[in-house]
């Protein structure tokens, strides 16, 4: 089976940088994603990672340690419109394009 | 312009009846899923499929029913058994096989409230 873990809710300044942590246990890893959605809305892919690492695509980027099963969502330069939950999801192998998901993190950017 | 698209956007149900939420994608993925989120939690598996007609029961399918008689639509029956449905149901497709950085892609969601 698997085991994800994210905080709940985070709160930051804009302007600011934010970390997102996501914790996994799973029995055979072929991929970690990250999406963000806004409330009501549905949720977009941000981020994949598979090897260790960072992957960065403009403000946002996205870290993996296998051996720790641990990876992060890194946000720069915060702005008002990036308040919305982040959801890390990881891929298991032989398990097609299944994907099972953290609870989320609630993140609210103030002025 | 290929996408996912969910109807209706909101639902409404009386006790003891049967509602039916739709979803189509002309992506011409094989893999389709359904999710359910309560409010401040994340995405738990009500059904999938790999596909046509095939589905599997996920995480807490009791009380809900699918089909996929085509590629393009997978829509979901939220029956009189399940007890508590007020949710946002999210559907979702992707490549059946795992394909690096392709991976689910969701439609805008139906929000359901029970009367």
């Amino acid at each position: 089976g698997q085991n994800i873990d994210q905080p709940t809710e985070m709160t930051a300044t804009e302007g600011a940088i934010v970390q997102i942590n996501c914790t996994y246990q799973t029995s055979g890893f072929n991929g970690l994603f990250w999406y963000q959605q806004h409330a009501g809305e549905a949720p977009t892919f941000l981020s994949y990672n598979v090897l260790d690492g960072l992957e960065e695509k403009g403000r946002f980027s996205s870290f993996l340690s296998r051996s720790k099963g641990y990876s992060y969502l890194l946000l720069k330069e915060l702005q008002m419109k990036d308040s919305a939950s982040y959801l890390c999801a990881v891929r298991a192998r032989n398990a097609g394009n299944m994907l099972t998901f953290g609870g989320g993190t609630r993140l609210m950017v103030k002025p | 312009d290929g996408g996912i698209t969910q109807s209706p956007k909101y639902l409404f149900r009386k006790e003891g009846q049967n509602v039916t939420l739709s979803c189509e994608q002309n992506l011409n993925h094989d893999a389709m899923y359904w999710y359910r989120q309560d409010p401040g939690q994340g995405l738990r598996l009500i059904y999938y499929s790999q596909i046509v007609n095939d589905f599997q029961k996920g995480d807490i399918a009791e009380g809900y029913s699918v089909s996929r008689e085509k590629k393009e639509s997978f829509p979901l029956t939220v029956t009189s058994a399940q007890k508590n449905p007020t949710a946002f149901y999210l559907c979702a497709s992707s490549p059946r096989g795992a394909g690096g950085r392709e991976t689910q892609y969701f439609g805008p969601g139906t929000r359901l409230l029970v009367l």
